[in-house]
Formats: C-alpha cells, structure tokens, sequence
C-alpha cells in the first residue's frame, strides 16, 4: 500500500462544476503539498498547509490530521484546470508523493 | 523573472552513453532536488543539495550522480549504470528545509534510443 494514496485518479467534470481531488497519507507529516502539473509538465505548488483550510481564488485546500486526509476543492471549474493534481506528505525527511489525479474539465 | 530552468527538453540516450541534464535557478535558493517521474507513479527523489558543495542520495540514487559547485547549478547526469533512463526528470527548489514552498523546472523528457 502507498504511503500516500490519492483519489480518483482520474476525474472528469463539465464547466462549473465543483471538483473534489482526495488524498490520504499513512505518515507522520510537518506539512502536506498540492501541486499542479500541466500537460507540458511544468508543476506548480498549490498549497503547502499542515492545519485547518487554505484558500487561493477558486481552490480550497483543507487537511484533517487526525483522519491523516486532505482535499482540494475547486469552484467553478474552468477547462483551463484541466491538469494533473499532485498530494506531496512532507515527513521532514523527504516529501512523498501521491500519483496524482488528472483532471479533465470540458466547456 | 526569477525561476528554475531546465534543458534540454528532450534528450535522447544511447547505450553505455552518459547524459547529463541541466538545471539552473536564479531564486537564490539553497536547496535543489532531482526527481524522477514514471507513468502510474508518484515523484521519486534522486539527489537532493540542502548547500553549495553537499549533497545527498535520494530513494533512487543508483545510476546517477550530481555536483553543486555553484549555488545556482545542479546539473543530473544519467550514467551507463542506469539500466531504465527512460522517464521525465523534474529539478525543484526550495528557500530551505523541505516543508518550503517548492519551485519546479519544466521538466527533461530522456528517452533511450
């Protein structure tokens, strides 16, 4: 089993639709990670949070330590969301990461 | 604008070569890392350099080595020893420790021919 496990792996959405990416961790963190990787490959961080909710225009990150879970929301989706969504758990040794979920957003 | 950069985009290897792939940032960053993306897979650590002239093996070290002779520069080489190159080669950055905000390159593409 992974130690950082996302889901679904892949999702698709109609425009303005509200999106939910999911992801779970077995370890110990300082800090979980949202990054956004685009069909280039280029990634972008998202968030960093190791409590409570961030938000970021149309995304919404929030992590649940007890349950050892967080989630990304987006509202309003747009196509141009349309990318691969990546959880990273920060156990302060390294970052493990998820297998992202790809998401496809259609007008 | 400030950002990390990688080339080249593609790179292609032949058997016993080595490669080397680059990557600069003008961030003024201390740490670099080398990851390693597979289809199906999460991100896996290669390298990491937390300072100029150190540097530390990853989960996946084996096949591969680095320098960080300048604080700017942490180029990756892909040696023979490296059995499955075949896969896309991230570089990041970050201001410190790992729970920083992480900066990524677009990404190298290495395929063997």
């Amino acid at each position: 089993k992974n130690e950082v496990e996302q889901s679904p792996q892949n999702l698709t959405a109609q425009e303005e639709e509200f999106i939910t990416i999911n992801c779970s961790y077995s370890v110990g963190i300082s800090a979980l990670h949202w990054l956004q990787q685009h069909p280039g490959g280029g990634i972008v961080s998202l968030f960093m949070l190791s409590s409570g909710k961030k938000k970021h225009g149309r995304l919404i990150a929030t992590i649940n330590i007890q349950e050892k879970h967080s989630s990304l929301h987006i509202t309003a989706s747009h196509p141009r969301d349309s990318a691969v969504y990546i959880c990273a758990a920060d156990n302060t040794d390294k970052l493990i990461f998820g297998t992202g979920t790809r998401l496809q957003v259609f007008p | 604008d400030g950002g990390i950069t990688q080339s080249p985009k593609y790179l292609f290897r032949k058997e016993g070569q080595n490669v080397t792939l680059s990557c600069e940032q003008n961030l003024n960053h201390d740490a670099m890392y080398w990851y390693r993306q597979d289809p199906g897979q999460g991100l896996r650590l290669i390298y990491y350099s937390q300072i100029v002239n150190d540097f530390q093996k990853g989960d996946i070290a084996e096949g591969y080595s680095v320098s960080r002779e300048k604080k700017e520069s942490f180029p990756l080489t892909v040696t023979s020893a490296q059995k499955n190159p075949t896969a896309f080669y991230l570089c990041a950055s970050s201001t410190g420790p790992v729970d920083e905000k992480l900066f990524f390159g677009s990404g190298t593409q290495l395929s063997v021919l």
